[in-house]
């Protein structure tokens, strides 16, 4: 079965750094374009960054420059570095599959929860 | 990287048809047949219901339909039922390699 599962998220202060994964069944994270996106609490869907194939990535303007994807191929895990949090960055943050066909999202995961707190 | 505009709520009847449009810009919506549409339901996880503007996955009804005229893709939601109900996202792929979601809209099954 074609599966997204993430972890990591938490409880954060503000400029502070965490983690998130996203563990990947069912499909290879090296041969797919992955991307998070999240959703801040009441509010709509916003693309944070995709990784292609190879080393491409792009990041929205609101994360450049404080987080970072990656991913670890032997584990099929994509991974969310963020850095420098802001209040602002609280959010359920969702990885996502890329359709091999196109620019459509077809596998979601259920989301882990970041809170960024004093 | 500015979001595309859809209205904030769009309601009807049982039975009924709906329409939901997306308005962009010639760097995305105009600009690629890359155009995508996504329901959540509160609570849930967002769930792909069109892509490439008018293209339906496996297993999702034919009373969801999509097109586009220049700037603007739609979403047509057929023969309204009450599980239709939920929040619906448009997205579009850019010139500069990024994706963008649109602001979402609130359907209302009265």
């Amino acid at each position: 079965e074609v599966q997204l599962v993430e972890s990591g998220g938490g409880l954060i202060q503000p400029g502070g750094s965490l983690r998130i994964s996203c563990a990947a069944s069912g499909f290879s994270v090296s041969s797919n374009y992955m991307t998070w996106v999240r959703q801040a609490p009441g509010k709509g869907l916003e693309w944070v960054p995709v990784m292609y194939t190879g080393i491409r990535t792009y990041y929205a303007d609101s994360v450049k420059g404080r987080f970072t994807i990656s991913r670890d191929n032997s584990k099929d895990t994509l991974y969310l570095q963020m850095n420098s949090l802001r209040v602002e960055d609280t959010a359920v943050y969702y990885c996502a599959r890329k359709s091999m066909t196109t620019f459509a999202l077809d596998v979601w995961g259920q989301g882990t929860t970041v809170t960024v707190s004093s | 990287q500015s979001a595309l505009t859809q209205p904030a709520s769009v309601s009807g009847s049982p039975g009924q048809s709906i329409t939901i449009s997306c308005t962009g810009t010639s760097s995305d919506v105009g600009g690629y047949n890359y155009v995508s549409w996504y329901q959540q339901h509160p609570g849930k996880t967002p769930k792909l219901m069109i892509y490439d503007v008018s293209t339906r996955p496996s297993g999702v009804s034919d009373r969801f339909s999509g097109s586009k005229s220049g700037n603007t893709a739609s979403l047509t939601v057929s023969g309204l039922q009450a599980e239709d109900e939920a929040d619906y996202y448009c997205s579009s792929y850019t010139n500069s390699n990024t994706l963008v979601f649109g602001t979402g809209t609130k359907v209302a099954v009265l």
